[in-house]
């Protein structure tokens, strides 16, 4: 089945603790992204990666890292620096934006990794 | 800039009745807008898009989304709802802006079945 995992779903750290939380997706998706959710607000998005080794911030990506070694993975690191890690991260991916349809327009989800520091 | 604005943050509404999700947003170019279910603790799950085409598109659990471009809106119904439709509802838009393409999405609404 194709799709998309993150692990694990549920992670608890102390405060002043780095942490990495997995996404790989088996769709051969150019382009990934990480999202965070916080109850009333929405998603919003942290980093974005549109191809292998090239990644931008989105959003809200102080304290936050990522890497895109393989097209498959796209690991985000909260790091100490992030000042209320505690949340709902999601990854997506979506397929490569093709100017002349309309590929890559929408996003596909994995199932969130829930973060609580204390 | 683009947002979305999702007025209802919950909505009640007994089995059987029909429901009306809002979402407005605000682009000055062509969008593709998206309304996406998230049940709890779970991911998103694509409901149903607009892209191009006929403004009415529907998904295949009998809800339906109609694009309104002069009002900017895209408010998704649903004649008859089920309590299996309790979730968290979000509308989202997609462009591209600087080769960036990422969506916004709104902040959401609680749909609440009740028997």
């Amino acid at each position: 089945d194709g799709g998309i995992t993150q692990s694990p779903k549920y992670l608890f750290r102390k405060e002043g603790q780095n942490v990495t939380l997995s996404c790989e997706q088996n769709l051969n998706h150019d382009a990934m992204y990480w999202y965070r959710q916080d109850p009333g607000q929405g998603l919003r998005l942290i980093y974005y990666s549109q191809i292998v080794n090239d990644f931008q911030k989105g959003d809200i990506a102080e304290g936050y890292s990522v890497s895109r070694e393989k097209k498959e993975s796209f690991p985000l690191t909260v790091t100490s620096a992030q000042k209320n890690p505690t949340a709902f991260y999601l990854c997506a991916s979506s397929p490569k934006d093709r100017g002349y349809s309309r590929e890559g327009r929408e996003q596909y989800f994995g199932p969130g990794t829930r973060l609580t520091v204390t | 800039a683009q947002s979305v604005t999702q007025l209802d943050s919950q909505v009640p509404v007994f089995e059987e009745a029909p429901v009306e999700l809002r979402c407005n947003y605000s682009s000055s170019v062509s969008v593709y807008l998206f309304w996406y279910v998230q049940y709890p603790n779970q991911g998103l799950q694509l409901l149903l898009k607009y892209l191009s085409g006929s403004t009415l598109v529907e998904s295949i659990n009998g809800f339906e989304a109609e694009f309104n471009k002069s009002q900017t809106s895209f408010h998704l119904r649903k004649p008859s709802v089920h309590i299996s439709d309790t979730a968290e509802y979000f509308c989202a838009v997609s462009l591209s802006i600087m080769g960036r393409r990422a969506l916004t999405f709104g902040s959401g609404t609680r749909l609440q079945v009740q028997p």
